[in-house]
């Protein structure tokens, strides 16, 4: 089946700087990839998504690329900010309906 | 905030017990999808349901079923439950079974002891 690695686990960084975090997928039927933004106590909250013949896309202060031939995407976060201090979970989607989420990387940002 | 409502937001069961999780989609979507949370871990895909149909399975065994109603409100049932099955259950509507644009629950958390 699917399997997601999500790289890292935990992040911290200074305010105003940048946050990559990395995913890499097995499955070559995946041709949608969200990235989700999880706080404590609520449910994961789409942030930026890619489809699988798209290589880059950028909204604002996020950004997400994409290889498909090396099957791994990343999010980039510029100039960040406290609040997007979170849980970020990559996943991959496959059009049979299967859903693969990564571990998650707890990103911190210091004031 | 999101349309999707899930209730309750907490519950405890008793080891064997069964559970009903309930579900609301967003307005206009036809596919919920339910998930699995541990604690420390990503979300873990139990199912898929697409206009009252199930679409797609994850990993999970047949003690773990699920509904679709017409307005396409969704339940995750668990029979016999385990104390391994505590953990935070999630849904998540969407327009379409590649689950563009999904939007997710808040979560029940089920503590089975």
């Amino acid at each position: 089946g699917e399997n997601v690695e999500q790289h890292p686990s935990t992040l911290s960084v200074q305010e105003g700087d940048s946050a990559v975090i990395k995913c890499t997928y097995s499955d070559s039927a995946s041709n949608y990839f969200p990235w989700y933004k999880q706080e404590l106590g609520k449910g994961p909250q789409l942030i930026i998504d890619i489809r699988s013949n798209v290589g880059e896309k950028k909204d604002q202060r996020i950004a997400v690329t994409l290889n498909k031939t090396a099957k791994h995407f990343s999010l980039h976060i510029t100039e960040t900010q406290p609040e997007d201090s979170a849980v970020y979970f990559c996943a991959g989607h496959t059009n049979a309906g299967k859903s693969t989420f990564g571990d998650g990387t707890t990103l911190t940002v210091k004031p | 905030e999101t349309g999707v409502t899930q209730s309750p937001t907490h519950l405890i069961k008793t080891r064997g017990q069964q559970v009903t999780l309930r579900c609301s989609s967003q307005s206009g979507h036809n596919t919920v999808s339910w998930y699995q949370q541990a604690l420390g871990q990503g979300p873990q895909f139990i199912f898929q349901y697409y206009r009252e149909e199930e679409n797609g399975r994850g990993n999970f065994p047949p003690r773990f079923s699920g509904l679709q109603f017409p307005n396409y409100s969704s339940e995750l049932n668990v029979n016999a439950l385990e104390l391994d099955d505590s953990a935070l259950y999630l849904c998540a509507s969407s327009p379409n079974v590649v689950n563009t644009e999904a939007f997710f629950g808040q979560g029940t958390r089920l503590t089975v002891v």
